[in-house]
């Protein structure tokens, strides 16, 4: 059971788009479409932003969409906006009623 | 209102044991699976158990896995977590989350502060 492996960091300028990148392996990423991503601001808790690997819930902004190939899942976000600012984390099913989280990115916008 | 309430979080010496609770209200509880959570300060999510709507699908994370027990009372609305056997590297703030029907976490509560510290 090992993080999924994300960069520590993401910037960009508002208006322009950046994806996040979340790396697994053959037993969890690759081996399921059960990826999900969340939004993470200080002392609030986390939200659902993305699952089922490309799905948005009702009220997340079609500015979040989710993609992946192989054993790695994407996160983009376009027409970054200040309130964007925050840490994003994937999770993907891993089998076995287990899950496992990213390492987390932290999303600055310049 | 979805309200998911955690309890139970205090500070405790090395080897020692607690139990967290965590009280739902307003969502169907007893139809989904629900999960705990954790984030040590400054650090990552890292996900510590889950259980099935009818308790018959159980997960640990390697790193609680025969210290911590997941259990639920459907009849009450609840989730508890007992950790024994804490370690200094179980201090983290533990989040109740419900997982919704996509498999995905899309109901947090707030969390409850454990700290193992002698």
């Amino acid at each position: 059971q090992s993080a999924l492996t994300q960069p520590a960091s993401v910037s960009g300028s508002p208006g322009q788009s950046i994806t996040i990148s979340c790396t697994g392996t053959g037993s969890d990423i690759g081996n399921y479409n059960y990826v999900s991503w969340y939004q993470h601001h200080p002392g609030k808790a986390p939200q659902l932003m993305i699952y089922d690997v490309t799905k948005r819930p009702s009220g997340v902004s079609n500015r979040f969409s989710g993609s992946k190939s192989g054993n790695t899942a994407s996160l983009t976000i376009s027409g970054l906006q200040a309130e964007d600012e925050a840490t994003y984390y994937c999770c993907s099913y891993a089998g076995f009623s287990i899950y496992v989280f990213g390492t987390g990115t932290k999303v600055t916008v310049l | 209102e979805v309200k998911l309430v955690e309890s139970g979080g205090n500070l405790v010496q090395p080897g020692k044991s607690l139990r967290l609770s965590c009280g739902a209200s307003g969502l169907d509880f007893d139809d989904y699976g629900m999960h705990w959570v954790r984030q040590v300060p400054g650090k990552g999510l890292e996900w510590v158990s889950g259980i099935s709507w009818d308790s018959v699908n159980i997960g640990y994370a390697d790193s609680v896995k025969g210290r911590f027990t997941i259990t639920r009372d459907n009849a009450k609305d609840s989730l508890s977590l007992q950790m024994n056997s804490l370690r200094p590297e179980d201090t983290a703030f533990y989040y109740c989350v419900r997982q919704s029907a996509n498999d995905a976490f899309d109901i947090w509560g707030q969390g409850t502060m454990v700290t193992v510290s002698s």
